[in-house]
């Protein structure tokens, strides 16, 4: 059974840079057709889909966001990251990830964690 | 970006109604549709992907239908652990959009 867990600071400061990691475990994050999200949800809000990594290292962020994030992952700790940089109350949020696993003619995001919650406040 | 509009936003309902929830699609997504529940302080869970395919241990009475630009999600009968928030969401295209959601609350 694949679980996802995501950590990160609690707590940034403006103007700072957001670093959280997602573990994986149950699974290879270089499983075929696994694209390891990143999606956030501010208060009381609904999802904003921020961008994904593949399992062969193909990368794609939401054009919203693209030029503050950096999607990596550490095969050797089978870990995923987020970096976003510049950080302003607006990026207050729930950050996810999620699995979304890929076939031949669908696409699903399951499972997900719980969510790390980030306050972006000096 | 492909908007998903979802209705309605919130709705009252009562243990073993019937309730149905629509997402529509700004351009054609084909059947490229996944149905999320999410309860207070978790990650949504995946219901029904691909429009109308029922997750593995989802119940029954939750279904799923529609193609092209207008689908459907229906609970044929409300159990109190149904009480929750739903989202549509597109993977037809990147970046992936989700409707704006609905809660589900008892009358």
């Amino acid at each position: 059974q694949v679980q996802l867990q995501e950590s990160g600071p609690g707590l940034v400061k403006p103007s700072q840079t957001l670093s959280l990691t997602c573990t994986v475990s149950g699974d290879s994050i270089n499983s075929a057709g696994s694209y390891w999200t990143w999606i956030r949800q501010h208060p009381g809000k609904g999802l904003e889909w921020i961008g994904y990594i593949s399992y062969n290292g193909r990368i794609y962020s939401n054009p919203s966001l693209e030029s503050r994030i950096t999607i990596s992952v550490d095969s050797s700790k089978n870990q995923i990251s987020l970096k976003l940089t510049s950080v302003t109350a607006a990026d207050t949020a729930i950050y996810y990830c999620a699995r979304e696993f890929s076939g031949y003619n669908y696409s699903w995001l399951d499972p997900w964690g719980q969510g790390t919650p980030v306050t972006v406040s000096s | 970006d492909i908007q998903m509009t979802q209705s309605p936003s919130s709705l009252s309902a009562s243990i073993g109604d019937r309730v149905t929830i629509t997402c529509q699609a700004s351009q054609d997504i084909r059947h490229y549709l996944n149905w999320y529940q999410q309860k207070p302080g978790k990650g949504p869970n995946l219901l029904i992907y691909d429009a109308s395919n029922l997750q593995t241990g989802v119940p029954s009475r939750f279904s799923g239908s529609g193609s092209g630009t207008d689908f459907t999600f229906t609970i044929s009968s409300l159990q109190p652990e149904d009480f929750a928030t739903y989202y549509c969401q597109q993977n037809d295209d990147v970046p992936r959009t989700f409707g704006q959601g609905t809660k589900l609350e008892i009358k």
